[in-house]
């Protein structure tokens, strides 16, 4: 079946970096976008950007330009994203998700990893 | 950027209930508005793609319309495990934005 499954939860301290994995399973990996989305507690649904695990061109959210990095690894049909210089309020759930439409980053998000605990505390 | 502005933020409705929410965006996105479910500490599900495609898998009383600026999603009789917050998310521009969430209690 088609999944995503994200890697575990991290604790940084201010400053730090993190970085998120997020490996696909069950269809074609390269054959559709991933965005990356964030959600800080009792908070709603911040869209971070997306990559194309096609051609490894990607698209970041304003607010996270300089800080975010989105890669992959197509030989492991893994994304990647990684945040640095945190903050606390970086505080987060991070999900990966799978762009409905093959090679587009239009359309819903119909596969959703299990979400990705970052906590940033000195 | 796109804004996405979700009404009601909160809703209270009954088990049998028709509801709808609305989503307005900041300039015309054409059909590309999606539709999402979320229940505590859990991921989003994608209920309503395209403005107006059910996603494989989801009961047929969630429906969506609109287009350009204008989208709803009803539902139309509410059943309790309904009881979630709703978001709204445009996929026009290559900037994805959500909106800021619905959330639906019980009366």
């Amino acid at each position: 079946q088609v999944q995503l499954v994200q890697s575990g939860a991290e604790v940084k301290k201010p400053g730090a970096s993190v970085k998120v994995s997020c490996k696909a399973s069950g269809y074609t990996f390269t054959g559709y976008y991933m965005h990356w989305v964030r959600q800080a507690p009792g908070q709603g649904l911040e869209w971070m950007g997306w990559i194309n695990p096609n051609s490894g061109g990607t698209n970041y959210a304003q607010k996270f330009q300089g800080r975010v990095t989105m890669t992959r690894d197509t030989s492991i049909s893994t994304a990647y994203m990684e945040l640095s210089r945190l903050r606390s309020d970086d505080t987060a759930v991070y999900y990966c998700a799978r762009a409905i439409y093959s090679g587009s980053y239009r359309g819903g998000m119909d596969v959703w990893g299990q979400g990705t605990t970052v906590t940033v505390s000195s | 950027d796109i804004q996405m502005t979700q009404s009601p933020s909160s809703l209270s409705a009954s088990v049998g209930d028709r509801v709808t929410i609305t989503c307005r965006a900041s300039q015309s996105i054409s059909s590309y508005l999606n539709w999402y479910q979320q229940k505590p500490g859990k991921a989003p599900k994608l209920l309503i793609y395209a403005a107006s495609s059910l996603q494989s898998g989801v009961p047929s009383r969630f429906s969506g319309s609109g287009s350009g600026t204008d989208f709803t999603l009803t539902i139309s009789s509410l059943q309790p495990e309904d009881f979630a917050t709703y978001y709204c998310q445009q996929s026009y521009s290559t900037l994805g934005t959500f909106g800021q969430g619905t959330k639906l209690e019980i009366k």
